[in-house]
């Protein structure tokens, strides 16, 4: 596609339950990044991925949280047992290999809401 | 990587050029140096990037001196539509490439 999509845009659920959250990349991207922002804070890495492998999963806050990418495309953020503290934007990142001259292109992230 | 340090906030008028000035002493040999424009509600979204002297391109300019210690942003003849937030960034490419964001420059362009 022209851009990355995240879906859904914005997501309200109850604390205890599981979210999937989604990011289809630029084609031909093989470099993918999941980001949080919470109210008033930085942006947050998560985890990065180079093609289907994760070799920095530095960021996830707990094991509550993991990703996950297939055929080198899609990758889909899951938060089990969400917490009210989890509430955040997350936002989706990816680039062509090595130094891309034009950085990084973002999604306009999932607004995530635990109640 | 190296942390960065740049203003908190800077305010300006339309029409004027506005230059953010970053820190990053740390920075090492194979960090590149790269800026991000963030609206609100929006992913942040690439700025321009730069290894060593002199970048510009449609929307920027980037100075670098010989040290690299530091960098500066420089938007000529901003216009309210450039209020936003900018972040300054040193991005190691051939280890991942993940960014880390400081709090960045809340920039208001006033009328």
């Amino acid at each position: 596609g022209a851009g990355v999509s995240q879906s859904p845009s914005n997501k309200v659920t109850e604390k205890g339950k599981d979210v999937e959250l989604r990011c289809d990349p630029i084609s031909g991207h093989t470099a993918l990044y999941w980001y949080r922002q919470s109210l008033g804070q930085g942006l947050e890495f998560l985890i990065y991925f180079q093609g289907n492998s994760a070799p920095d999963k530095s960021g996830l806050p707990s094991d509550r949280f993991s990703a996950e990418r297939t055929g080198g495309s899609v990758s889909t953020l899951t938060i089990q047992r969400t917490q009210q503290e989890d509430s955040a934007v997350y936002l989706c990142a990816s680039s062509s290999q090595g130094a891309p001259e034009n950085g990084y292109t973002f999604g306009s992230g999932t607004r995530l809401t635990v109640v | 990587l190296a942390k960065t340090t740049q203003p908190i906030s800077m305010d300006s008028y339309e029409g004027q050029e506005v230059n953010i000035t970053c820190s990053h002493n740390n920075i090492a040999t194979n960090d590149y140096i790269t800026w991000y424009q963030q609206f609100p509600s929006q992913g942040p979204r690439f700025i321009i990037q730069g290894y060593k002297t002199k970048v510009t391109n449609e929307v920027a300019s980037l100075f670098i001196p010989a040290d690299r210690k530091s960098s500066t942003l420089s938007l000529p003849r901003v216009s309210l539509s450039d209020t936003a937030v900018y972040y300054c960034l040193v991005v190691r490419y051939n280890q991942g490439g993940k960014l880390i964001f400081g709090q960045g420059t809340e920039l208001s362009v006033k009328p």
